[in-house]
């Protein structure tokens, strides 16, 4: 069936290196796709939606890539923080349909 | 206003118990959806509102399982008789007319059945 999914449930960095997370994804017909972090007790958070359309898109510290060939995702942060120790989930919206979440990665930062 | 707003952040209660657990979304927020989430897993969607209609509701995972929005404002999601396989967390988000795309989630309320 169609799903969105992590290849590593976790992930333990340096702090100051660069982290990347990695989504796949087995719809082609996803419109955006959303990277959400989640702390302990917390609700998710928005971090960053790439259309579609698009292969790159940067904010603060964050950059989303999307590889439509062979259907991946990714969230690169960089110089992480002890602050960026959370569970990060990617998520793909479909118009109307609700959104789909994969199962998480969890980002340990070893200071 | 500082976000979306759910009550209780815990509850444990007894088999076959009913809970109701309340959302207060972001006022502007037209859109409320309600998510169960458990350990390790990503969210996973329930049902929503637009307003006070009743947009999605097919995969509540039962019929103990019912949702409400009287006036458009806040949410009530209400488990009947609950089991032991209910105890989750169960997040709420609001948005405006983007969507899902622009959801604000919630701190959740964890459900405990014992």
């Amino acid at each position: 069936g169609e799903s969105v999914g992590l290849h590593l449930p976790t992930l333990s960095v340096q702090e100051g290196d660069n982290s990347i997370i990695n989504c796949a994804y087995s719809n082609s017909a996803s419109d955006y796709f959303i990277w959400y972090k989640q702390e302990s007790g917390k609700g998710p958070q928005f971090i960053i939606d790439i259309r579609s359309n698009m292969d790159k898109r940067q904010g603060q510290r964050v950059t989303v890539l999307l590889n439509k060939t062979v259907k991946h995702l990714s969230l690169q942060i960089a110089a992480t923080q002890p602050g960026d120790s959370a569970v990060y989930f990617c998520a793909e919206n479909r118009g109307n349909t609700p959104l789909v979440f994969g199962k998480g990665t969890r980002l340990s930062v070893i200071a | 206003d500082t976000g979306v707003s759910q009550n209780p952040r815990h509850k444990i209660t007894k088999r076959g118990q009913n809970v109701t657990f309340r959302c207060d979304p972001i006022s502007e927020h037209n859109r409320l959806y309600w998510y169960r989430q458990t350990l390790g897993q990503g969210p996973e969607f329930l049902t929503y509102f637009q307003n006070e209609a009743q947009l999605e509701k097919s995969r509540l995972l039962s019929d103990r399982f019912s949702a409400e929005r009287p006036k458009g404002s806040f949410s009530t999601l209400e488990i009947q008789r609950t089991e032991q396989g209910d105890s989750a967390m169960y997040l709420c988000a609001s948005s405006g007319e983007a969507g899902e795309i622009e959801a604000f989630f919630g701190q959740g309320t964890r459900l405990t059945v014992v």
